[in-house]
């Protein structure tokens, strides 16, 4: 059964960089059907698309955080990363890590979510 | 602000039916791409509900419909029960954003 998920530092300093990293269970980053995506989710409110990696290290990113985002992979390992510079207040959010489908970008698996908390 | 448009709240008293829509523009649901819904309890990760408009995966209950007409897509649910008050997510491709789009949420109440 896949499973994905997310590990990292709950509590950033304003200005610092937030990373986490996500761990998947029974798949492959190099499965070239799906991408592998951060997803987050400030308190109270909807969902914010971050980003997705392919598995031949092309990321698209929401063009609202790219200026500040960074992922990338380690099919070796398993995992993927999200680094996110600069942070403030307003990137307090749960962050879900999550696959999807190359055709018709469907998240069908996600991480539990993990709580960031930007503040000093 | 959204890309997606949903009502922020619904409700239904049990065994009645509620729509909640998705409106969007030329650049993702007019566009053709697919849309999916996802339903989120309070805590818990989304949960892939309908995909590609209006496929059911497996386990979802068939009183969960969905439909997609030119801008806009709508999910049905009849025989409303109290376990599905939660929120519910609209979510495509949007062609000008090159990226994914959430809709902002909406909230069903069961009365």
């Amino acid at each position: 059964q896949l499973q994905l998920q997310e590990s990292g530092p709950g509590l950033v300093k304003p200005s610092e960089t937030l990373s986490l990293i996500c761990t998947v269970t029974d798949d492959s980053l190099s499965n070239t059907n799906y991408y592998w995506g951060w997803i987050r989710q400030p308190p109270g409110k909807g969902l914010e698309w971050i980003g997705s990696l392919y598995y031949r290290g092309s990321a698209y990113y929401n063009p609202s955080l790219k200026s500040r985002v960074t992922i990338s992979g380690d099919a070796s390992k398993s995992q993927f990363s999200l680094k996110l510079t600069s942070v403030t207040a307003a990137d307090t959010a749960v962050y879900y890590c999550a696959r999807h489908l190359v055709r018709g970008w469907v998240f069908d698996y996600w991480g539990q979510g993990t709580l960031v908390t930007a503040s000093s | 602000q959204s890309v997606l448009t949903q009502p922020p709240s619904v409700s239904g008293a049990p065994g009645q039916r509620v729509t909640i829509s998705c409106s969007g523009s030329s650049s993702n649901i007019g566009a053709g791409y697919d849309l999916h819904w996802y339903q989120q309890f309070p805590g818990r990760a989304p949960k892939l509900l309908i995909y590609a408009n209006t496929n059911r995966p497996s386990g979802v209950p068939d009183r969960f419909s969905a439909s997609k007409s030119g801008t806009s897509a709508s999910l049905a649910i009849t025989g409303l029960q109290a376990e599905d008050e939660a929120d519910y997510y609209c979510h495509s491709y949007d062609s000008s954003l090159r990226g994914s789009v959430f809709g902002g949420g909406t909230r069903l109440t069961v009365l």
